[in-house]
């Protein structure tokens, strides 16, 4: 199976700060990465696919992108409803494997 | 707008049996593969199982491969989970999902195994 070992497992950042996250896969993926974000008690929301496609209707705050195995989600200025849980999702073979998350708080 | 219902889950004996439902709205569902995913506090996100378009091609993780059988019902707008044979660490909160990059999510049925 292919590990995606994703980080920081947390992060406190202030409003406006840029955030990254990152996602190491265990072996080549191409771009087959997706991010999502999950608020306590709701489903995941997909934010990007493709390592860099923004979904529809996701802020361009937003953005991915790759260098080699590693993949990295940006929010270039933090806003308040961006706190929750991050996570990412290789979809290059199965099994379909996320990586463990990390929690975004506002400090 | 996209509205995916699961339903089925609750609380079980291991060993026994359960079917999950999935309620499809707002979109062609025949046109789409669709897919499960759970999720538990310990272990986070897993994807479970996917199923094609017309139901002719299906993938299982290793862990529910024999245990679980996913399928649709086109005419219906529903697609199934049956899972058979359940363990403990079968408990989570199970979402049914548009498959490929999971672009849409139903809220989550929660299945618990307990003696």
């Amino acid at each position: 199976d292919i590990q995606m070992t994703q980080s920081p497992a947390s992060l406190s950042a202030s409003l406006e700060e840029i955030v990254t996250i990152t996602c190491q896969a265990s072996q080549d993926i191409g771009n087959w990465l997706a991010w999502y974000q999950q608020k306590p008690g709701k489903s995941p929301q997909l934010l990007i696919h493709s390592a860099t496609s923004l979904a529809d209707g996701i802020p361009s705050r937003f953005s991915g992108s790759r260098s080699g195995t590693q993949y990295s989600l940006k929010i270039s200025r933090l806003q308040v409803e961006d706190t929750g849980i991050y996570y990412c999702l290789q979809r290059y073979s199965n099994p379909w494997t996320f990586g463990g998350g990390t929690k975004l708080e506002l400090k | 707008e996209v509205q995916l219902v699961e339903s089925g889950g609750g609380l079980v004996q291991p060993g026994r049996s359960l079917k999950l439902s999935c309620a499809a709205s707002g979109f062609t569902f025949s046109n789409y593969g669709m897919a499960w995913v759970r999720q538990t506090p310990t272990k986070g996100l897993e994807w479970v199982a996917s199923i094609s378009t017309g139901g002719g091609n299906t993938y299982y993780r290793d862990s529910v491969k024999g245990r679980f059988t996913i399928s649709r019902d086109n005419a219906k707008n529903t697609q199934y989970l049956q899972m058979d044979s359940l363990r403990s660490e079968d408990t989570a909160t199970y979402y049914c999902a548009l498959r490929d990059w999971f672009p849409y999510w139903g809220q989550g049925t929660l299945v618990t195994l307990s003696s």
